[in-house]
């Protein structure tokens, strides 16, 4: 596609729930970010895939969250038994992921916005 | 810890006048910078990045920003803000040599008075 997209744009679910965020990264790009954003704050990294390596799982704020990623497309991140801290805009990156400065230049898609009510 | 502060959390300035908004990074060598726009409603864009080389790196949109290694400083300018340049902002680093994640300051919300 012509850009990195997530869906849905708006969740809002109960606490206790578990959600499913998807993002399609830019056709091609081999790298995959998750970060989140909480209102008012900057972006935390999340997790990090780049092609069949293991992630870097090394944001994930606790074992609630958990992503996935097929082959260079799509991603899902899964947050079990939400709670209301994790109510933030969640934003997905891809990069071209080879050579010393392509895999820093992300592009993010919108974010998908939840609310644990 | 490695941490990125942008110390202006708000900024106000008028249509036409200049602009720097500031950050400073913390760690022990020289990492990979880039500031980011996000405007209502949109994903982050970037603005423009330093990996090396000429300390002053010109972006898109008439931006540009100066790293002083001095400083830890990697500020950004606008010689004349437009209207349309009102969004947040957000500094970030990438420790040079890791897998490419991103730490980002807090953002600095610009308005643009008329």
């Amino acid at each position: 596609g012509a850009g990195v997209s997530q869906s849905p744009s708006n969740k809002v679910t109960e606490k206790g729930k578990d959600v499913e965020l998807r993002c399609d990264p830019i056709s091609g790009h081999t790298a995959l970010y998750w970060y989140r954003q909480r209102l008012g704050q900057g972006l935390e990294f999340l997790i990090y895939f780049q092609g069949n390596s293991a992630p870097d799982k090394s944001g994930l704020p606790s074992d609630r969250f958990s992503a996935e990623r097929t082959g260079e497309s799509v991603s899902t991140l899964t947050i079990q038994r939400t709670q209301q801290e994790d109510s933030a805009v969640y934003l997905c990156a891809s990069s071209a992921g080879r050579g010393q400065g392509s895999r820093y230049e992300q592009y993010f898609g919108p974010g998908t916005r939840l609310t644990v009510t | 810890a490695q941490s990125v502060t942008q110390p202006d959390i708000h900024i106000t300035v008028s249509e036409g006048a200049s602009l720097e908004l500031r950050c400073n990074y913390s760690y022990g060598a020289t990492p990979y910078l880039f500031w980011y726009v996000q405007s209502p409603g949109q994903g982050l864009q970037l603005l423009l990045k330093y990996f090396s080389g000429d300390t002053l790196v010109q972006g898109i949109k008439g931006f540009e920003a100066e790293f002083k290694r001095s400083q830890s400083s990697f500020n950004l300018r606008k010689p004349s803000v437009h209207w349309s340049d009102a969004a947040e902002y957000f500094c970030a680093v990438a420790p040079s040599g890791n897998t490419g994640k991103l730490i980002f300051g807090q953002g600095t919300t610009l308005q643009v008075k008329p």
